[in-house]
């Protein structure tokens, strides 16, 4: 299964895009790439998720490189309330025999300052 | 916003008791799964089920154990609480394939004294 690196932490302006990476070199053709977030110890909210194409939903812009090998979240306005632990996960299609196949890393924590 | 329920949402409970943490879900989802996490680590996934009379151990070991008797309701059971359970205990469930896009409870925080 392909595991995900993140940089442990990162700061934004509050306003301003925050982009934060993902690297998932061995991702293979039927993995999704999906972003998790969780807020001072609530249950992880889910975010996004994408395969090949570029993302967008009312959260949140997800780029994938065409190798898939990387990946990047977009929040376009950060908010204070965006202060969280931001989780990238790689996952199978989620047939059976897939399910339990998500690993949640250490993931980044975003920092939005005033 | 998914419908997804865990109670209780805090317990404390002295050593030696036997305890369940409830989840529900409303939206019919077949897979379930149980995570463990404690303060400012990383989710590890102990238990998973694929739907009714379907559960499978995740990659961390657990003395807990759990049972899917029903779609909607996925209990996790401690039949003797140690300080060493003290964690909190995240239920989630997915939406079926494709992909596997996991909308998880509010948690339960339990402290074993």
């Amino acid at each position: 299964d392909a595991k995900t690196t993140q940089p442990p932490s990162m700061d934004c302006a509050e306003g301003r895009a925050a982009n934060l990476p993902c690297n998932h070199s061995t991702i293979s053709g039927n993995e999704y790439v999906y972003w998790y977030r969780q807020i001072h110890s609530q249950g992880p909210q889910y975010i996004i998720h994408g395969l090949k194409n570029n993302e967008t939903n009312e959260m949140a812009s997800l780029i994938i490189t065409e190798d898939r090998k990387s990946s990047t979240l977009i929040l376009p306005h950060a908010t204070l309330r965006d202060t969280a632990v931001y989780y990238c996960i790689v996952s199978p299609e989620g047939g059976c025999g897939n399910a339990g196949k998500s690993t949640f890393g250490d993931g980044t924590t975003l920092t939005v300052k005033p | 916003e998914a419908d997804i329920y865990q109670t209780p949402r805090y317990l404390v409970i002295g050593t030696g008791k036997k305890i369940t943490l409830e989840c529900s879900q409303t939206m019919g989802h077949d897979k379930m799964y149980w995570y463990q996490q404690d303060p400012g680590m990383e989710l590890h996934l102990i238990h998973y089920s694929y739907g009714v009379n379907s559960t499978e151990k995740g990659d961390l070991s657990s003395e807990s154990t759990v049972s899917r008797i029903r779609t909607e309701h996925f209990p996790l059971t401690l039949e003797s609480a140690r300080p060493s359970h003290t964690s909190q205990y995240l239920c989630a469930s997915s939406f079926p394939p494709p992909g596997d896009t996991q909308y998880f409870g509010p948690g339960t925080r339990l402290t074993v004294l």
